[in-house]
C-alpha cells in the first residue's frame, strides 16, 4: 500500500487482557516508531525501530509493554494485562531513515479502550 | 529531557484573521524543528520543517515558521486563516538522535 497501515483500527478489550497491535510501514522504511495519543496529553513517544533493532525503547511506560520488527517490517506492540490507562490512539509512524531530514509517515492509528 | 511545549491548548480565530502558534523546546543542541498537522478525521501529516539555513521557513498552505534559536522557539503563522485550517497542529523536536518528541497540541478552530 502507498501508506502506513495500521491494525485494528478499533479494539476494545477487558482489563487484565493481553492486546497486540500491528503495524504495517511504507515499503523500503528503515525507521518505524510507535506514539501513543490520549486526550490532552499529545503525542508520547514509545519506541523506535532501526531495522530490526530498537536503539531507543526509552518510552514504553512499563514492562507491561513490548514490541518487535520483523524482517525490517511489520511491527507489533504487545500489551499484557491491560489497564484502563493505557487506553488511547496508538500511533504508528516510519520514515525512510532515522536521525535526520526524514519526515514521519504517519498510519491512522489503533483506538485501545479498556473496559 | 528534551521537552516541547506548546503554549495555546485551543485556538478560536474567524476567517481571515492572522495565527500564531508558540512552541518553545528545551535542549541545547542542534535540532530539527517540525509542525505536524492533523485534520479532523485524518492521519498527521507533516506541514514544514527546519534544519539548517535561513530561520524562516515556508510549508504548505501558507503556513510559514521561524526558528528563534535564543529563544528556543519555532512559532507557527498564517497571515490568514480559513476554515479548512480547522486542525490539530503538532510541533516537533530532533536532535538528531532518532526519537521525535511532540508538543501537547494545539487545537485550532476557524469560524466560517
Amino acid at each position: 500500500g502507498a501508506g502506513v497501515s495500521q491494525s485494528p483500527s478499533n479494539k476494545v478489550t477487558e482489563k487484565g487482557k493481553d492486546v497486540e497491535l500491528r503495524c504495517d510501514p511504507i515499503s523500503g522504511h528503515t525507521a518505524l516508531y510507535w506514539y501513543r495519543q490520549s486526550l490532552g496529553q499529545g503525542l508520547e513517544f514509545l519506541i523506535y525501530f532501526q531495522g530490526n533493532s530498537a536503539p531507543d525503547k526509552s518510552g514504553l511506560p512499563s514492562d507491561r509493554f513490548s514490541a518487535e520488527r520483523t524482517g525490517g517490517s511489520v511491527s507489533t506492540l504487545t500489551i499484557q494485562r491491560t489497564q484502563q490507562e493505557d487506553s488511547a490512539v496508538y500511533l504508528c509512524a516510519s520514515s525512510s531513515q532515522t536521525g535526520v531530514n526524514s519526515p514521519l509517515h504517519f498510519g491512522n492509528g489503533t483506538r485501545l479502550t479498556v473496559t | 529531557a528534551q521537552s516541547v511545549s506548546q503554549h495555546n491548548h485551543h485556538v478560536i480565530l474567524s476567517e481571515a484573521a492572522s495565527l500564531e502558534l508558540g512552541c518553545n523546546y528545551s535542549y541545547g543542541g542542534t535540532v530539527n524543528l517540525f509542525w505536524y498537522v492533523q485534520y479532523p478525521g485524518q492521519h498527521l501529516q507533516l506541514l514544514l520543517k527546519y534544519f539548517s539555513g535561513d530561520p524562516l521557513v515556508k510549508g504548505i498552505k501558507g503556513f510559514e515558521a521561524e526558528f528563534i534559536k535564543s529563544k528556543f522557539s519555532f512559532n507557527l503563522r498564517k497571515p490568514s486563516v480559513q476554515w479548512s485550517d480547522t486542525a490539530e497542529y503538532f510541533c516537533a523536536v530532533n536532535n538528531q538522535g532518532g526519537k521525535l518528541i511532540f508538543g501537547q497540541g494545539t487545537e485550532l478552530s476557524v469560524k466560517p
